[in-house]
């Protein structure tokens, strides 16, 4: 069964850093463009970054630019967020999240991880 | 990036149909054909209902459909169910490989 699991949530204080993993079972993320989307306490999702299927290329939502990086080792099949210079904003549950389609696309995510919390506060 | 508006909260009476709307511009709904809808219920994870306007992933009941006209994309629950009643958020593609969310949208099955 396809899976992702996240892992790498906790509590860290203003203008401090963490890193998320996804780990994919079951498909290779070389395959797919990956995402990593945010929902912060009682509020909507927002779209935080992606990657391309070929690793090569990623963007990143205005709110995080330039704070937050996403990359991937092939080898264990594995997703990363490192975020820099969190703010209180920054609290939320991160998921990861798989293109609906193989290949570059960027359209919307049909197989989501459960999720790990962040929550930025002094 | 834009967030696409989503009237905050929808109603519909058990059996019958609610329709919710998803509005933005001619750089995100406007301008492709890459819009998708997730239900969200409490504490769980969103799930895909609908991508690239119309499709609806294997598994997903065709009581959900849904439509585009201009930048305006919509959901239609039809045959509404107690287990309808959720969160749903539109997202599109807007270009420069950004994706964008709607605000969201709570359904309360009457």
């Amino acid at each position: 069964q396809v899976q992702l699991v996240e892992s790498g949530g906790g509590v860290v204080q203003p203008g401090g850093s963490l890193r998320l993993s996804c780990e994919v079972s079951r498909f290779m993320i070389t395959d797919y463009v990956m995402h990593w989307v945010r929902q912060a306490p009682g509020k909507g999702l927002e779209w935080v970054a992606l990657i391309s299927n070929e690793g090569d290329f990623e963007n990143y939502a205005v709110s995080v630019k330039g704070r937050f990086a996403i990359s991937r080792d092939n080898t264990e099949n594995t997703l990363f967020l490192d975020m820099h210079s969190l703010r209180l904003e920054d609290t939320a549950v991160y998921y990861c999240a798989r293109e609906v389609w193989s290949g570059w696309s960027v359209n919307g995510a049909d197989v989501w991880g459960h999720g790990t919390v962040v929550t930025v506060s002094s | 990036q834009s967030v696409l508006t989503q009237p905050p909260s929808a109603s519909g009476s058990l059996g019958h149909s609610v329709t919710i709307s998803c509005t933005g511009t001619r750089r995100d709904v406007g301008g492709y054909e890459y819009v998708s809808w997730y239900q969200q219920h409490p504490g769980q994870v969103p799930r895909l209902l609908i991508y690239e306007v119309t499709k609806r992933p294997s598994g997903v009941p065709d009581r959900f459909s849904a439509s585009k006209s201009g930048n305006t994309a919509s959901l239609t629950v039809s045959g509404l169910q107690a287990e309808d009643e959720a969160d749903y958020y539109c997202s599109s593609y807007a270009g420069d490989n950004n994706l964008v969310f709607g605000g969201g949208t709570k359904l309360t099955v009457l």
